[in-house]
């Protein structure tokens, strides 16, 4: 069965420099996501992308953030300039489309270790 | 702005008995989708099960099946003959009807451990 990949699997950085993290869709679907989860709390949404745009944000996604699908399969979430309160882990996910009940899938996520 | 509540941080059953995790919700809109996901140790999310808000009828799938109280805003996850790999993190979300907001919404999930 098709998956969403993610990579690296673990990611430690410095405070103040950029990351990118990385995520492979699965091939036939539109809708793009990330998510993060801060140890021990919820899963919150950052950002949704279709047709090559940015379709929702949240507050948490600000200027710092953006995403990226640069060549139709890659699907990347940059942070600019890290802070500690960026360590969580990142879910990228994938839905087919917006029609019926269709379910976002999920890649294994990233642990973003800002140090 | 929707929210998603799971009341219950943790719960515990013994192998092959059943057990209700809880979820409520609030919104105002009438059409919507709300979903389960299983997320075990090794990390990624799974899908357990999904119900459309018109339908009455509450989803099943194999041991699993929901519990729909649209009124009450309630979507209880009922797991039947459980077993040692049903152990993990299981997240209730929302999604809105609309294309423009394809966004889940989670709640903050609750820790299912099976006791052999």
């Amino acid at each position: 069965e098709p998956e969403v990949t993610q990579t690296p699997s673990h990611q430690v950085t410095q405070m103040g420099q950029e990351v990118i993290l990385r995520c492979v869709p699965i091939s036939n679907h539109l809708y793009f996501y990330w998510y993060r989860q801060i140890l021990g709390q919820k899963v919150e949404f950052l950002v949704s992308f279709y047709n090559n745009e940015i379709s929702e944000k949240s507050e948490i996604f600000d200027d710092q953030f953006s995403v990226e699908r640069p060549d139709g399969s890659n699907f990347t979430l940059k942070i600019r300039s890290t802070k500690l309160e960026d360590s969580a882990m990142y879910f990228c996910a994938s839905m087919e489309d917006s029609v019926g009940n269709q379910p976002q899938h999920f890649g294994d996520g990233t642990r973003l270790s800002i140090l | 702005a929707q929210t998603v509540t799971q009341s219950q941080p943790e719960m515990s059953v013994q192998e092959a008995e059943t057990v209700t995790l809880s979820c409520t919700y609030d919104t105002s809109e009438s059409d919507y989708y709300l979903f389960w996901y299983k997320q075990p140790p090794s990390r990624q999310m799974i899908l357990v099960i999904r119900q459309e808000a018109y339908k009455q009828q509450n989803a099943t799938e194999n041991r699993f099946s929901v519990n729909f109280q649209k009124a009450a805003k309630s979507f209880s996850l009922k797991i039947s003959d459980s077993q040692l790999g049903d152990a993990a993190m299981y997240f209730c979300a929302y999604r809105s009807d609309t294309g423009a907001n394809s966004k889940l919404t989670f709640g903050k999930g609750i820790t299912l451990s099976v006791r052999p």
